[in-house]
């Protein structure tokens, strides 16, 4: 498996709440992605990042922000946690632009009440 | 990105090949058609892709049409752990970064 961790695996917050998700990699790839999956509309890409202080937005980004101060962290931040972002949460990596093999974490569930 | 359907479920006895399509009329020169996979609770994981060779790998094979407009995904001896949804995804290499998953094909590996 490529060295891909989420933290944490699981968490409930309340409505209103600030949340951080982490995504760490041991692969020195530069892209990571935030998707979330859910029932009936697959995964969605949130925001993605092409290096160090680089990101960018995808189809689902309102409500959330990333950050990547280093390549081997990637940070999504739901500033105030609302019940329509309950959600499982993918982190991924690639290699670089051209390669689409993208590697996936375990994934975080997250549950806003 | 070329739009992607599959069937949305399929059996498949254990030991047998699984053969799941998908259709990609749509297809332009340039995309390539890859495939991932989805065990229950866990990330996608990718598979194989391929651009209009069949292509094989120590996980499966992948048969494109000649016109590129469908192709195959071939598990040669399906086991009770391939039971999983199959993503079939069509894209550039040279366009935006995120992929396009649908809902993909439900296989159930039958003992």
């Amino acid at each position: 498996d490529a060295g891909i961790t989420q933290s944490p695996r699981h968490k409930v917050t309340e409505t209103g709440t600030p949340v951080t998700l982490r995504c760490h990699q041991t692969e020195n790839h530069r892209y990571m992605y935030w998707y979330r999956q859910d029932p009936g509309h697959g995964l969605r890409l949130i925001h993605y990042s092409y290096g160090v202080k680089d990101t960018d937005k995808g189809e689902v980004s309102d409500g959330y922000s990333v950050s990547r101060s280093k390549t081997e962290d990637f940070l999504l931040t739901l500033e105030s946690a609302t019940s329509s972002q309950t959600s499982v949460y993918f982190c991924a990596i690639s290699l670089d632009r051209g390669y689409n093999e993208q590697f996936f974490g375990p994934g975080t569930r997250l549950t806003v009440l | 990105d070329a739009k992607t359907t599959q069937p949305t479920s399929m059996d498949c006895a254990e030991g047998r090949a699984a053969n799941l399509p998908c259709n990609h009329s749509t297809i332009s020169g340039n995309e390539y058609v890859y495939w991932y996979r989805q065990i229950h609770s866990q990330g996608p994981q990718y598979i194989i892709h391929g651009l209009k060779n069949n292509e094989t790998n120590e996980m499966a094979s992948l048969i494109i049409t000649e016109d590129r407009k469908s192709s195959t995904l071939i598990l040669p001896h399906a086991t009770l752990r391939d039971t999983a949804v199959y993503y079939c995804i069509v894209r550039d290499n040279f366009g935006n970064e995120k992929l396009t998953f649908g809902t993909g094909t439900r296989l159930t590996i039958i003992p």
